[in-house]
């Protein structure tokens, strides 16, 4: 009984580099999404899906990317860090229905990034 | 634009005292609400939902939340909260239909509970 799995928990990039945080979740949820947490902030919603195949952007979508070619995983990549993006990232997801989006959120353990 | 405010960023109680916990959204229909949990070094938990019908909901652990649609606000609270309470609130907001998938999250409301 996994539910959403995150990886890696800790990463420190240079800037310009590039990466991939994974997720990948065994619920069988329609709905997956990145969010990143920075101090008074809240949670800003990154990018999120509604289903294989399909990939749209959130509140703070610049400088990543995303894509799902399966249900399980939906991984974000940063191409191109900036100490910008030092953050936690949490993936999340949910079911959903044509009639939107009405369930919880189901979220993993967390990414803390460090872009020096 | 659409909005969630948490009016307090960081609250402190003691142990037995009642908790109250301000949250206001700017949106213009339907809308589907929750509250989640985020305890020192973990992540998002869900405490309570509110989608439609009662508007007064009970979650886990003791905690309940008032929608009152007039005033767009869904306050969380607990009749005496514990030290284990110690953690980060946040409030969240989507528009209830078809095509939505955005969920907003308030700023958070850090609870400390001293012994």
């Amino acid at each position: 009984n996994a539910g959403v799995t995150q990886t890696p928990k800790f990463q420190v990039l240079k800037t310009g580099q590039s990466m991939t945080l994974q997720c990948a979740q065994d619920m069988n949820h329609e709905y997956m999404s990145w969010y990143r947490q920075d101090p008074g902030m809240g949670l800003r919603l990154i990018h999120y899906s509604v289903g294989a195949g399909i990939t749209d952007q959130g509140e703070v979508p610049n400088g990543y990317n995303v894509s799902r070619s399966t249900t399980e995983d939906f991984p974000l990549r940063l191409l191109s860090a900036a100490p910008s993006q030092t953050s936690v990232y949490f993936c999340a997801s949910s079911y959903s229905t044509a009639h939107g989006f009405n369930s919880p959120l189901h979220f993993g353990n967390g990414t803390r990034l460090t872009v020096t | 634009a659409q909005s969630v405010s948490q009016h307090n960023h960081h609250v402190i109680l003691s142990e037995a005292a009642s908790l109250e916990l301000g949250c206001n959204y700017s949106y213009g229909g339907t809308v589907n609400l929750f509250w989640y949990v985020q305890y020192p070094g973990q992540h998002l938990q869900l405490l309570l939902k509110y989608f439609s019908g009662d508007p007064l909901v009970k979650g886990i652990k003791g905690f309940e939340a008032e929608f009152i649609k007039s005033k767009f606000s869904f306050n969380l609270r607990k009749p005496s909260v514990q030290w284990s309470d110690t953690a980060e609130y946040f409030c969240a907001v989507i528009l209830s239909g078809a095509g939505s998938y955005q969920l907003t999250f308030g700023k958070g409301t850090k609870l400390s509970v001293i012994p």
